[in-house]
């Protein structure tokens, strides 16, 4: 069975420039999460996709951030513009369901380094 | 909104001693998942507790829900050098019909040979 697949691995960027990261789940998940991870912290929640519908996005700051997943399949999340302090690695993760018994399975993250 | 405390955030042990990690939820939760992630690696899931006061084990590795679905521990018997990594505790609390995570911040375990 495939893993989450994310891309790219690695960015690096200027500040006030702009970023997008893109990840395509597990076949068959419907549940897609997109976590922020900055050094020595726990991943924090951005956006949590239920197919093609938004589940929870309480912690994503809607001024610079967004995501979609159009289809219920892949999904790209947007940075614009960046700023220092989202230099981070970003997880996307993907379950077989948002219900009560559902393990997350995680990608390998694309680290962000903003200058 | 939910907050997960997760104690200590580092502990560095001996080859052979025991560890254990302890996380405490603000409100009640509706089950926690714990997860491993190896330096320079992502998380990977080790188990979920549901049930208030349950108890599961995995070899070496003894996890504890509260009576209270408040606070949840893992501990390790007996540590080995593959056992190196950060443990994350995710509760998991249910709004809208869907169960949302909450991560904490992570113990790293550190195991001198």
């Amino acid at each position: 069975e495939a893993g989450v697949a994310q891309s790219p691995r690695y960015k690096i960027i200027e500040k006030r420039q702009s970023v997008a990261f893109w990840c395509n789940p597990i076949s068959g998940h419907a549940t897609l999460y997109w976590y922020q991870q900055i050094l020595g912290q726990g991943p924090k929640l951005l956006i949590q996709f239920q197919n093609n519908g938004v589940v929870d996005d309480s912690q994503l700051p809607k001024d610079r951030f967004s995501a979609e997943r159009l289809k219920g399949v892949d999904s790209t999340l947007k940075i614009q513009p960046a700023k220092l302090e989202d230099s981070a690695v970003y997880l996307c993760a993907s379950s077989f369901s948002s219900g009560r018994y559902n393990e997350q399975f995680f990608g390998p993250g694309t680290r962000l380094t903003v200058l | 909104g939910q907050q997960v405390m997760q104690i200590p955030q580092y502990q560095h042990v001996q080859e052979g001693e025991d560890f254990t990690t302890y996380c405490n939820s603000s409100t009640t939760l509706s089950n926690i998942q714990w997860y491993k992630q190896r330096p320079g690696g992502h998380p990977v899931f080790l188990i979920q507790l549901v049930k208030s006061g349950e108890v599961k084990k995995q070899k070496r590795l003894t996890f504890q829900f509260g009576e209270a679905k408040k606070n949840s521990s893992l501990h390790i018997t007996a540590t080995q050098t593959t056992d190196v990594g950060t443990y994350f505790c995710a509760g998991r609390a249910v709004r809208g019909g869907s169960y949302i995570p909450t991560f904490g911040r992570g113990t790293s375990l550190i195991v001198h040979p």
